[in-house]
């Protein structure tokens, strides 16, 4: 089946180090892909809808320049989060959807947890 | 605008024993609704979809669930769970009739299987 591979899986970082977060669909090419964070015991929460070769659409109140957007390509998107600090530290999650299903479902990524000292 | 209600934050049952997850939604157009399951530290994967057809759908590890238009519902269900179920459980919908589309999860539902 559709595979979404995350990397890293895990990272911890001094406060003010940006770090970036890739996101790859292994077998299918991605059109669109998607962003989410989710905190303990809460649910996901979309941040952002990646879009190969244009500019993402951010959701209100996500920070544009905080969360800096990349789709370069039609199996790659990247998240990076700029100066990061302690409020930053989240489970970050990307998904994607396999077009050639018919716009079938989304699929996930394991999640990158992100700890900023 | 559309909106995901999970009426249960948290479900313990024993194992062996059934479990009903209850979702419910509101939308104004027609919607696809999704079942994910979350493992701990792990992304998530899907259970089940209803898009049309049969309001009887059968998912994998033994779930189903019943759309239910009249009652804006989606229950996710199983007639006898093992421990390795015990995960967070999300409903959601997406926006604009769109499989694959923005999705709204609900609040999640923790389900702990009990020995």
């Amino acid at each position: 089946g559709a595979v979404v591979s995350q990397h890293p899986s895990w990272v911890i970082c001094k406060s003010g180090t940006s770090v970036k977060i890739e996101c790859r669909s292994l077998d299918f090419q991605a059109t669109t892909m998607f962003w989410y964070r989710q905190f303990p015991k809460q649910s996901l929460m979309l941040m952002a809808t990646s879009n190969e070769g244009s500019k993402a659409t951010y959701e209100q109140g996500v920070e544009k320049d905080k969360f800096l957007i990349n789709h370069a390509s039609l199996t790659l998107s990247t998240l990076t989060v700029t100066s990061a600090h302690p409020e930053d530290s989240s489970f970050y999650i990307c998904s994607a959807r396999d077009p050639g299903t018919g716009q079938g479902p989304q699929h996930f990524g394991d999640g990158t947890r992100l700890s900023i000292l | 605008a559309q909106s995901v209600t999970q009426l249960d934050s948290q479900v313990p049952v024993f194992e062996e024993a059934p479990v009903e997850l209850r979702c419910n939604y509101s939308s104004s157009v027609s919607v696809y609704l999704f079942w994910y399951v979350q493992y701990p530290n792990q992304g998530l994967q899907l259970l089940l979809k209803y898009l049309s057809g049969s309001t009887l759908v059968k998912g994998i590890n033994g779930f189903e669930a019943e759309f239910n238009k009249s009652q804006t519902s989606f229950h996710l269900r199983k007639p006898s769970v093992h421990i390795s179920d015990t995960a967070e459980y999300f409903c959601a919908v997406t926006q604009g009739g769109n499989q694959g589309g923005k999705l709204i999860f609900g609040q999640g539902t923790e389900l702990s299987v009990k020995p």
